[in-house]
């Protein structure tokens, strides 16, 4: 059974400009969380979907925006990228509401804001 | 609130050497989850164990063990003869009965020298 795939794998940009990460949950899982790990800290949740819609979000400014598509796949967008959005972008995905939902985690996107 | 401590930020231990990683939490809730993770150098945490708020026996799996006690809040676990693999970042995490957010605790970052 295939894992929680993100793509790309690393990515670099520049001040101002936008960047979209894609996060494919494992087979079954309609759950999807997006957590941000800067350098040498802990995991800064972000956004949670679930069928489609947003179920939660972390303590992040506007231009931290995602969705969840039918198939359950989910993007996350950045807008007005800064300095301090460089880390890595951890995609999770679980069962929907129920007992032992675990998080699977994906690889992460290492983005670099330069 | 939910709230997860690991006061550890960093342990350093020569192989062969148990090691306790400590994980403290807070909830109101009288129906919860705990989790631990661990996160190597690749990046992607990976699941370890989950126990039930109402079960309190303790579980061995190989060199891992872990210590659930309600009394003190605590979810402590315990690597008995660690190895050079175990190099990396532990996460306690706690999640609400019914609710899919996990609060994640700021990691231990685990040092094993051969």
């Amino acid at each position: 059974e295939a894992g929680v795939t993100q793509s790309p794998t690393h990515l670099i940009k520049t001040r101002g400009q936008q960047v979209t990460l894609r996060c494919s949950p494992i087979s079954g899982h309609t759950s999807v969380y997006w957590y941000q790990q800067a350098l040498g800290l802990g995991l800064q949740f972000l956004l949670w979907y679930d069928e489609g819609e947003e179920r939660n979000r972390g303590n992040f400014p506007p231009r931290f925006s995602g969705r969840q598509f039918p198939n359950y796949s989910s993007e996350l967008n950045v807008n007005a990228l800064e300095l301090e959005d460089s880390a890595l972008y951890l995609c999770a995905s679980s069962y929907r509401q129920g007992r032992y939902n675990e998080q699977f985690f994906g690889p992460g996107t290492r983005l670099t804001v330069l | 609130a939910q709230k997860v401590t690991q006061a550890q930020t960093e342990i350093s231990v020569v192989e062969k050497e148990d090691v306790t990683l400590d994980c403290v939490y807070e909830t109101r809730d009288t129906t919860y989850y705990l989790f631990w993770y661990k996160q190597p150098p690749s990046g992607e945490l990976v699941f370890l164990i989950r126990r039930n708020s109402f079960d309190e026996q303790n579980e061995i799996s190989g060199r891992y063990s872990w210590n659930f006690q309600k009394s003190t809040s605590s979810f402590n676990f315990t690597i008995t003869a660690s190895q050079v693999v175990d190099s990396a970042v532990y996460f306690c995490a706690l999640r609400r009965y019914n609710f899919n957010k996990f609060y994640f605790g700021s990691g231990t970052k685990l040092n094993v020298k051969p």
